[in-house]
């Protein structure tokens, strides 16, 4: 299956700062989720972003699906931004559309 | 926006017995839903595709026997942990699409 490579898997910020995560995946994909995991577990859509750049807020990201990776920008951090993230993945194929393969994550600490 | 909910949001069991978690969508009808399983400090690995009105497909290494699956409904799957131990504590949650919005997930804990 698809694999999806995440980095750095831990980050520690101070607050204020900016930061990039990368995502990199070994095949095409119809797809491209970044995800934001509060620490009560809960997952929040940032962006779906199978290719081209998008925006919102503190945040952005860029996804070249010609070289198969995505990045995620966080600007000036704030302690609200900790928790995981994760980059999920789709690849059709066979008819299992909208099935997601994550990968590992990186964990985000922004520090007062 | 389109809601996804999950109860119970954590569930103590002993050892042996089974436990069912609900997944709906509140304001829009799924019928698709996957289940996730997450270990602690790791990352979200699929379960099973639940399809309403059909059987739901297993991921390799997924015991169906063990993991019940039943999407009865448009807006409903439910996940029964079936013979519950220790190594079935994990964090479980659901997703619809094709809005792909999570739900809050379950925390089962076996004793």
């Amino acid at each position: 299956g698809i694999q999806v490579e995440q980095s750095p898997p831990d980050l520690i910020l101070q607050e204020g700062a900016n930061s990039t995560l990368r995502c990199n995946f070994s095949d095409s994909v119809n797809n491209l989720q970044w995800f934001h995991q509060n620490p009560w577990g809960q997952l929040i859509n940032l962006f779906y972003i199978p290719s081209g750049t998008k925006q919102n807020g503190r945040l952005s990201a860029t996804t070249v699906a010609t070289e198969r990776y995505s990045l995620l920008y966080i600007s000036s951090s704030q302690t609200t931004d900790s928790g995981v993230y994760f980059c999920a993945v789709e690849r059709t194929s066979g008819g299992s559309n909208y099935k997601l393969t994550f990968g590992k994550g990186t964990l985000l600490t922004v520090n007062p | 926006g389109a809601v996804v909910s999950q109860h119970p949001s954590w569930v103590i069991c002993k050892s042996g017995t089974s436990v069912k978690i609900e997944c709906r969508s509140l304001d829009f009808q799924a019928t698709t839903m996957f289940w996730y399983r997450q270990f602690p400090k790791q990352s979200l690995m699929l379960m099973a595709t639940s399809n309403e009105g059909s059987k739901a497909t297993y991921e390799q290494g997924v015991e169906k026997d063990k993991f019940l699956i039943n999407h009865a409904s448009l807006t409903l799957s439910t996940l029964t942990v079936t013979s519950a131990h220790p190594e079935d504590s994990s964090f479980y949650i659901c997703s619809a699409a094709p809005s792909q919005y999570f739900g809050p997930g379950t925390r089962l804990t076996v004793l």
